[in-house]
């Protein structure tokens, strides 16, 4: 029983394309965050979301469009995507303060 | 501001020796430290955490210390083996859950 599984694994796609990544938890928790991994391994916090309520949207660039249709779901949309862009993205969930589980990561590569 | 400073950037280690990684937490953290280890092309895993109203936490071969006067908190790996090579986050929560990590540790444990 995976605890925060998000899909897809890979996802290589050309530049200008629009793409989502799903993620699903099955702790409970109450809050879940899209995080970006780049390639000198810094883990960057992007959004959070409390009982399907935004409270955490750092500088990110508004192609970037989180959805959370109930508390075990939050998903990433991302429009006109850029070079830039690739990175792993992490979803991860966590009840209350207490440390966050992660899912397994994408690897986005913008072509 | 909400960051964690983490130092050294790499760390090599003989195995059987021990490594410690130091961070450091601005004022406005909570009071939940958690250390995450993230093995090659895989996610980060809660290893350990630490609440401020204890000093020092034990998981048999792993350590975590908290200084709160000084604002810093250490992980201290003993008995290091090949499978504790890996890249070491800590991390903070500050408002609103937000969980902010250091830039990361990569710890070379050689046989």
């Amino acid at each position: 029983d995976t605890a925060v599984s998000q899909t897809p694994k890979y996802l290589v796609t050309q530049m200008g394309n629009d793409k989502s990544i799903k993620c699903e938890q099955n702790l409970g928790h109450d809050t879940m965050y899209w995080y970006k991994q780049d390639s000198k391994k810094f883990l960057k916090i992007m959004f959070s979301y409390n009982n399907k309520e935004l409270i955490i949207n750092e500088t990110v660039p508004n192609r970037f469009s989180p959805k959370s249709p109930d508390k075990a779901h939050l998903n990433l949309h991302i429009n006109s995507l850029e070079l830039g862009d690739s990175a792993v993205y992490f979803c991860a969930s966590s009840r209350g303060t207490v440390g966050a589980f992660f899912g397994q990561g994408t690897r986005l590569t913008v072509v | 501001g909400e960051n964690v400073e983490q130092h050294p950037s790499t760390l090599s280690v003989q195995e059987g020796d021990s490594a410690v990684i130091k961070c450091t937490y601005s004022d406005s953290a909570s009071n939940y430290f958690p250390w995450y280890k993230q093995e090659l092309g895989k996610r980060p895993q809660l290893i350990i955490d630490i609440r401020s109203n204890v000093g020092e936490k034990k998981d048999q071969r792993i350590a975590v210390t908290l200084n709160k006067t000084a604002k810093h908190f250490s992980l201290h790996i003993t008995e290091t083996q090949p499978e504790d090579s890996a890249v070491y986050f800590c991390a903070a929560i500050y408002g609103n859950n937000r969980l902010a990590f250091g830039k990361g540790n990569q710890v070379v444990v050689i046989p």
